[in-house]
């Protein structure tokens, strides 16, 4: 099973250039999540997503933007990178009811805008 | 407004001896689910272990338990018989009712645990 998978894995950005990370699970998964961590801190949400074609506003989502076209898609933009957005962006699912006790997590997406 | 809040920046342990990592949350919720997750200097967040606020009994995960204070809102994870591969960060996180649409999924800071041989 692949699970959550994120891509790219690293990218280097300019400021003001745009960018997309997709997340792409296989799990049939209701719930997905955006987060970044930066070096050091914990993980602090940026959207989510409880089905397909919603999204709602995580504790940082300011210059972010978020897409759930697809059930097992959900992907996070960058519209005009910023340095502050040098990051660690996790991605994660989850199901409905007791199958939401399990949440899984991609490999991160290392993020660095220079 | 749900908050999650772990006061230890860091901890130290001996090998083989348990270590208590705190966490207290805040939530109106009546339902809701409180989750354990390791993170190794490699990057990956692992599952620890899970506990529903209307699970009448601690949660247990081999040498992990979950040391669940309703009222005091409070989730401490125990971590018994320490071995070296225990150093990690450590992150609490809080879920709302997972019957509803609203699905949010916080963590703490975290608390970077180091075992010492």
């Amino acid at each position: 099973n692949a699970g959550v998978t994120q891509t790219p894995k690293f990218r280097v950005l300019k400021t003001g250039q745009s960018m997309t990370l997709l997340c792409a699970q296989d799990m049939n998964h209701e719930y997905m999540y955006w987060y970044r961590q930066d070096p050091g801190m914990g993980l602090r949400l940026i959207h989510y997503s409880v089905g397909e074609g919603t999204t709602a506003k995580g504790e940082v989502p300011d210059g972010y933007n978020v897409s759930r076209l697809k059930k097992q898609n959900f992907l996070l933009g960058l519209e005009s990178a910023a340095p502050s957005q040098t990051s660690v962006y996790f991605c994660a699912s989850s199901g409905l009811d007791r199958a939401g006790n399990t949440i899984y997590f991609g490999e991160g997406s290392w993020l660095t805008v220079v | 407004a749900q908050k999650i809040t772990q006061t230890q920046p860091g901890m130290f342990v001996q090998e083989k001896e348990a270590v208590t990592l705190d966490c207290t949350y805040d939530t109106s919720d009546q339902s809701y689910g409180l989750f354990w997750y390791k993170q190794p200097s490699s990057g990956e967040m692992i599952f620890l272990i899970y506990q529903g606020s209307y699970d009448e009994q601690n949660a247990t995960e081999g040498r992990y338990s979950l040391n669940f204070q309703k009222a005091r809102k409070s989730a401490n994870l125990v971590i018994s018989a320490s071995q070296l591969g225990d150093s990690a960060m450590y992150f609490c996180a809080m879920r709302g009712p997972w019957s509803s649409n609203t699905g949010k999924l916080i963590f703490g800071q975290g608390t970077t645990l180091q075992v010492k041989p």
